[in-house]
């Protein structure tokens, strides 16, 4: 079947930095999206890991391992606008993770 | 440069009874997907427009369907709704051709049945 897991509820200091883990299974993978929601907002993306490795956008990094199907994304510096669901999703069309609520505490 | 717009923000529907979502893509962009987002949840797609016609489908029954005009823009139109049908409905753009992981979602229709 296709599915993806990540943790419901994440909780971390500010200032801190946090992991979002996302294991997946599909037939058909062509790569692993982020994307962030705040609440009320829409989804906005975050990035893309098409290859194994890791990929920097500013305090953002995302991880991904085909061989283990799994993958992640990393906050660093964690502000409290980083407040939001984070959704783990492979494509295509995009399939979404049920989503990581984080909550940034002072 | 417009970003995906969205109408109406809110609704409140009875059971039985149809709707209909309305979406403008983003400038430039002439694929529109939608999707359904309950509480708590993570989007789950619907279908997919491009070229005025139907290119993929979720696992959604035919109560649901759409339409894309000339211009790109869509419709989400819902029969005989349930009260399951409750749930943000999201409109995200990209264009053909272009990254198939990265689209530009509107702010949502949030539906409520009663």
């Amino acid at each position: 079947g296709q599915s993806l897991e990540q943790p419901s509820e994440v909780t971390a200091v500010e200032g801190a930095i946090v992991q979002i883990n996302c294991t997946y299974q599909t037939s058909g993978f062509y790569g692993l999206s982020w994307y962030q929601q705040h609440d009320g907002g829409a989804p906005t993306f975050l990035s893309y890991n098409a290859l194994d490795g890791l990929e920097e956008t500013g305090r953002f990094s995302s991880f991904l391992s085909r061989s283990d199907s799994y993958g992640y994304l990393l906050l660093q510096e964690l502000q409290m606008k980083d407040s939001a669901s984070y959704f783990c999703a492979y494509s295509t069309p995009l399939v979404f993770g049920k989503g990581t609520r984080l909550s940034v505490i002072a | 440069d417009a970003g995906v717009t969205q109408s109406p923000t809110h609704l409140i529907k009875t059971r039985g009874q149809q709707v209909t979502l309305r979406c403008s893509p983003k400038s430039g962009h002439d694929t529109v997907s939608w999707y359904q987002q309950a509480l708590g949840q993570g989007p789950q797609f619907i279908f997919q427009y491009y070229e005025e016609e139907e290119r993929q489908r979720g696992n959604f029954p035919d109560r649901f369907s759409g339409h894309q005009f000339p211009n790109y823009s869509s419709e989400l139109n819902v029969n005989a709704l349930l009260l399951g049908d409750s749930a943000l409905y999201l409109c995200a753009s990209s264009l053909a051709g272009g990254p198939h992981y990265e689209q530009y979602f509107g702010p949502g229709t949030r539906l409520t049945v009663t």
